[in-house]
């Protein structure tokens, strides 16, 4: 079974910290896709980054970075000199490889993080 | 960028009524999905959909819940006879279909808060 794993309910940092997010998950599928979405205090799901499993190149944009490490099942989020505005509920999901055209397979969510950004 | 719209934003509905949470996904796309939210807690699938029919359910999508696409342009999940707890978050998602077969992102909308007293 699928499993994704944030260990960090709340994080509390200063404006212009560095912070990083956790994430673990668990899969028997050799094929398998992640994702990192925010929830801001509005509610609504933000789209952050896909990575599949075959992808182990760290990226970055702008302020943020991930580190996708395929050996600990480990993908990082790190917000560089954060801001207020990155306040949110922030989610780590995973979901399996599906054959062609059978569109996607259902996300797995991580409990999230919590993060807020004090002024 | 193009948006998921879900209406309502807000329903409260007594114990044992039924209700229709509607969105409209992005006009291009061919998946659709349903996801909820309790309160504080992680999101979590309910269904996906594709070309008028169900294609993958959860084991909370039970015979209380049906998914409806009665357009080309709405996507409605509908609860029977809902519950105390069936209040949560409801998310309503798109996404494209792929010619690799890969998993695309999902662009959510704002989500339904569906309150049952």
């Amino acid at each position: 079974a699928q499993k994704v794993t944030q260990a960090q309910t709340e994080i509390s940092v200063v404006e212009k910290e560095d912070v990083t997010l956790d994430c673990v998950y668990e899969t028997r599928d050799t094929t398998y896709y992640l994702f990192w979405y925010k929830q801001p205090p509005s509610g609504e799901l933000v789209f952050l980054i896909r990575r599949n499993s075959f992808d182990e190149q760290n990226e970055i944009s702008g302020r943020y970075s991930w580190n996708f490490q395929k050996s600990t099942s480990s993908f990082n989020f790190t917000i560089t000199a954060s801001q207020v505005v990155d306040s949110a509920v922030y989610f780590c999901a995973l979901s399996e490889y599906k054959a062609l055209n059978s569109g996607n397979t259902p996300l797995v969510f991580g409990k999230g993080t919590r993060l807020s950004v004090i002024a | 960028e193009p948006e998921v719209t879900q209406t309502p934003s807000h329903q409260v509905t007594q114990m044992g009524q039924e209700v229709i949470l509607r969105c409209v996904p992005i006009s291009n796309h061919l998946y659709f999905y349903w996801y909820r939210q309790i309160l504080g807690q992680k999101v979590e699938f309910l269904v996906s959909f594709y070309n008028n029919e169900i294609s993958e359910k959860s084991e909370i999508f039970d015979d209380q819940f049906s998914v409806e696409r009665p357009d080309g342009s709405n996507f409605t999940l509908k609860i029977r006879s809902t519950k105390l707890e069936d209040s949560a978050m409801y998310f309503c998602a798109s996404s494209v279909t792929s010619d690799r077969g890969t998993n695309e992102k999902l662009f959510f909308g704002s989500g339904t808060q569906l309150s049952v007293l």
